[in-house]
């Protein structure tokens, strides 16, 4: 059964700490992405990987960090210079060509108290 | 910048009454266009996309939308909702050329309830 899975569903963290999410592919799709899903923001680009060892800043990329030794896999760590890290967070990956159709999973939802 | 302007932030219909989402894009250049639908709990999954050919294109689900160039839009449109179309809508972006082509622009979507 192809697709992604992110772990875990739910989240919860103290302030402070630094929290990673996992999203694993098995369509061997080359790009992978991270967004940040907030209430009436729609879907904020955090960092995006064309290939494996190799990841981009998005446009909100301050306080995460990302790192992309295998193909299948694209960790997110929310760090505590985050400001506002409570979001729900979701993993995208495409097979890299035109027209860059994105598969989503099903998101984590972090909660940082 | 490039960017997505969903114009209706929440949606609210009767069973059966039709349905149009805007969405404006600003880029120049050429561009693939996409909807994405978020049911309650579920994965954002694809609606419909465009890319070349036939301006009005058909989707999932009994859902269509109309790129026109001219006026940087691509509609979304259905005759009939039903009640299990309440979800949140998202148009999405890619500019063709450059280093980031792959990357998705999101409006910040549009949410539709339908009262059966």
């Amino acid at each position: 059964d192809g697709g992604i899975t992110q772990s875990p569903k739910y989240l919860f963290r103290k302030e402070g700490q630094n929290v990673t999410l996992s999203c694993e592919q098995n369509l061997n799709h080359d790009a992978m992405y991270w967004y940040r899903q907030d209430p009436g923001q729609g879907l904020r680009l955090i960092y995006y990987s064309q290939i494996v060892n190799d990841f981009q800043k998005g446009d909100i990329a301050e306080g995460y960090s990302v790192s992309r030794e295998k193909k299948e896999s694209f960790p997110l760590t929310v760090t505590s210079a985050q400001k506002n890290p409570t979001a729900f967070y979701l993993c995208a990956s495409s097979n890299g060509r035109f027209p860059y159709e994105q598969y989503f999973g099903p998101g984590t939802r972090l909660t940082v108290t | 910048a490039q960017s997505v302007s969903q114009h209706n932030h929440h949606v609210i219909l009767s069973e059966a009454a039709s349905l149009e989402l805007g969405c404006n894009y600003s880029y120049g250049g050429t561009v693939n266009l996409f909807w994405y639908v978020q049911y309650p709990g579920q994965h954002l999954q694809l609606l419909l996309k465009y890319f070349s050919g036939d301006p009005l294109v058909k989707g999932i689900k009994g859902f269509e939308a109309e790129f026109i160039k001219s006026k940087f839009s691509f509609n979304l449109r259905k005759p009939s909702v039903q009640w299990s179309d309440t979800a949140e809508y998202f148009c999405a972006v890619n500019a063709r050329g450059g280093g980031s082509q792959g990357n998705l622009i999101f409006g910040k979507g549009t949410k539709l309830s339908v009262k059966p």
